[in-house]
C-alpha cells in the first residue's frame, strides 16, 4: 500500500484479556519495527524484523508480548493477559534497508493503535 | 547499548531560530536522524546525517559532529505549526541495526 496501515486504531479491553494488533507495512519494505509510546513519553523500542533474519526481540517488556511477521509482510503484535500498564499507543514502522544505505534510517510510521486496558 | 540525550522542552517565539541538541553514545554509528511528531500524530522523518556537517532542507537544518558524538536540529523562521515533539535517533550495527530514539524534545512556539 501507499503507507503503513495499522488496525485497530483504538482498542479498549479488560485487564487479563489478550489483544492482537496488526501492521501492514509499505510494500517492498524489508524492515519492520514495533514501538510503544505512553502519553507524553518517547518511543520505546519493542521488536525489529529485518528480512529473513531472526527478529530482534530485545525490547519486549515481558513474555506476555510476542510478535510475528508472516511472509515478510504483515506483522501481528500480541499481548497476552493485558495489564493496565500496557495502555499506550503502539506504533508500527517500516523502512527499506540496503548495504550502508541511509534508507534504513528513514522510517515510515503508521497512525498507531491506541490500547486502553481497563 | 545506545543512549541519546536531548532537552525535554524548548520554548521560542514565532519567527525566531531554535536549536535542539542531541548527544549520543554508541559503540558503532550509522548516522543521526531526526523525526517530528505533532500531538496525536505519528512521527515523520525530517533529516538524516551520516557525515559531519550541515544538511539543509528548507527552514530545517541538521548538523552532525561524529568526533563529538553530537548533533542538532536547527529550525529557522519558526511558525506556530512547528510546535511538536522532535526526536533524534541513531542506528548501531553492534546492536542489531535497529533505530533507537531519544526521549524527545517538546518545542513550544509562542506568538
Amino acid at each position: 500500500g501507499a503507507g503503513v496501515s495499522q488496525s485497530p486504531s483504538n482498542k479498549v479491553t479488560e485487564k487479563g484479556k489478550d489483544v492482537e494488533l496488526r501492521c501492514d507495512p509499505i510494500s517492498g519494505h524489508t524492515a519492520l519495527y514495533w514501538y510503544r509510546q505512553s502519553l507524553g513519553q518517547g518511543l520505546e523500542f519493542l521488536i525489529y524484523f529485518q528480512g529473513n533474519s531472526a527478529p530482534d526481540k530485545s525490547g519486549l517488556p515481558s513474555d506476555r508480548f510476542s510478535a510475528e511477521r508472516t511472509g515478510g509482510s504483515v506483522s501481528t503484535l500480541t499481548i497476552q493477559r493485558t495489564q493496565q500498564e500496557d495502555s499506550a499507543v503502539y506504533l508500527c514502522a517500516s523502512s527499506q534497508v540496503g548495504q550502508g544505505s541511509g534508507g534504513a534510517n528513514v522510517l515510515t510510521f503508521g497512525a498507531g493503535s491506541r490500547l486502553t486496558v481497563l | 547499548g545506545q543512549s541519546l540525550e536531548q532537552p525535554s522542552e524548548v520554548t521560542a517565539v514565532e519567527g525566531a531560530i531554535v536549536q535542539i541538541n542531541c548527544t549520543y553514545q554508541t559503540s558503532g554509528f550509522y548516522g543521526l536522524s531526526w523525526y517530528q511528531q505533532h500531538d496525536g500524530g505519528a512521527p515523520t522523518f525530517l533529516s538524516y546525517n551520516a557525515l559531519d556537517g550541515l544538511e539543509e532542507t528548507g527552514r530545517f537544518s541538521s548538523f552532525l559532529s561524529r568526533s563529538d558524538s553530537y548533533g542538532y536540529l536547527l529550525l529557522q523562521e519558526l511558525q506556530m505549526k512547528d510546535s511538536a515533539s522532535y526526536f533524534c535517533a541513531v542506528r548501531d550495527p553492534k546492536y542489531g541495526n535497529k533505530l533507537v530514539f531519544g526521549a524527545g524534545t517538546i518545542l513550544r512556539v509562542k506568538s
